[in-house]
């Protein structure tokens, strides 16, 4: 039974350079969530979909940020450009609704960025 | 501004002790609180939840208590065991709501 996958799980590119982040949800799943991990701010989320419509981009920092949600199996977050700060593990998360333990998120391996 | 605090980013404990991580919140319309596990290279993984109805759960060897008045949940680990070693995050939101908050985490390290 996969998990939720995110590709890839390192990327190392020079500001200014466009990158995309990728995830596969879980079979079934109605959410989707993506979130940055830094050490100063934890576990930030950036944006959340549900049956594919974005829900709360309110967490998205900035107009370079951008995401999208094709269909039920398939996720990305683009940056364009990059800068050094964005540099982060980049998590996604799938949920189903109406999980037994309410609000239980499933969380891919990440992807870890660093921006040169 | 953290709506959901871990003060302390490290604890050590001796294996066999008991493992306290705390978590502090500022939102009143918290009232659904999760711990998350996570292991290096790995994901959050989702280990034990509270509503606000109650102030104790208790899932094995994890115990989360909530004191609703000081807006301040822990967790219990007893016994700690090496494999407890990991990050542990909070996480809050308000029910009904898919979106949670998460705090900075906390680093557990487990001495044999």
């Amino acid at each position: 039974d996969a998990g939720v996958i995110q590709s890839p799980r390192h990327e190392v590119t020079e500001m200014g350079q466009e990158v995309t982040l990728r995830c596969k949800p879980i079979s079934g799943h109605n959410s989707l969530f993506w979130y940055r991990q830094t050490m100063m701010r934890g576990l930030e989320l950036l944006i959340y979909f549900n049956n594919n419509v974005p829900i709360d981009d309110s967490g998205m920092p900035e107009d370079r940020f951008s995401a999208k949600m094709p269909n039920a199996s398939f996720s990305t977050l683009k940056i364009q450009p990059s800068e050094p700060r964005d540099s982060a593990v980049y998590f996604c998360a799938s949920s189903p609704t109406g999980s037994r333990t309410y609000n239980e998120q499933f969380f891919g391996p990440g992807t870890r960025l660093t921006v040169l | 501004d953290q709506q959901v605090k871990q003060n302390s980013p490290s604890l050590s404990v001796q294996e066999g002790r008991i493992s306290i991580l705390n978590c502090d919140y500022t939102n009143s319309m918290f009232d659904y609180f999760l711990w998350y596990k996570k292991y290096p290279a790995e994901g959050p993984t989702f280990l034990i939840s509270i509503s606000s109805i109650k102030d104790k759960n208790e899932d094995g060897r994890f115990t989360v208590f909530l004191n609703k008045s000081a807006k301040h949940l822990s967790l219990h680990i007893v016994p700690s065991q090496p494999g407890d070693s990991a990050v542990y995050f909070c996480a809050a939101t308000p029910f009904g709501n898919e979106k949670l908050t998460f705090g900075t985490g906390t680093r557990l390290t487990i001495i044999p």
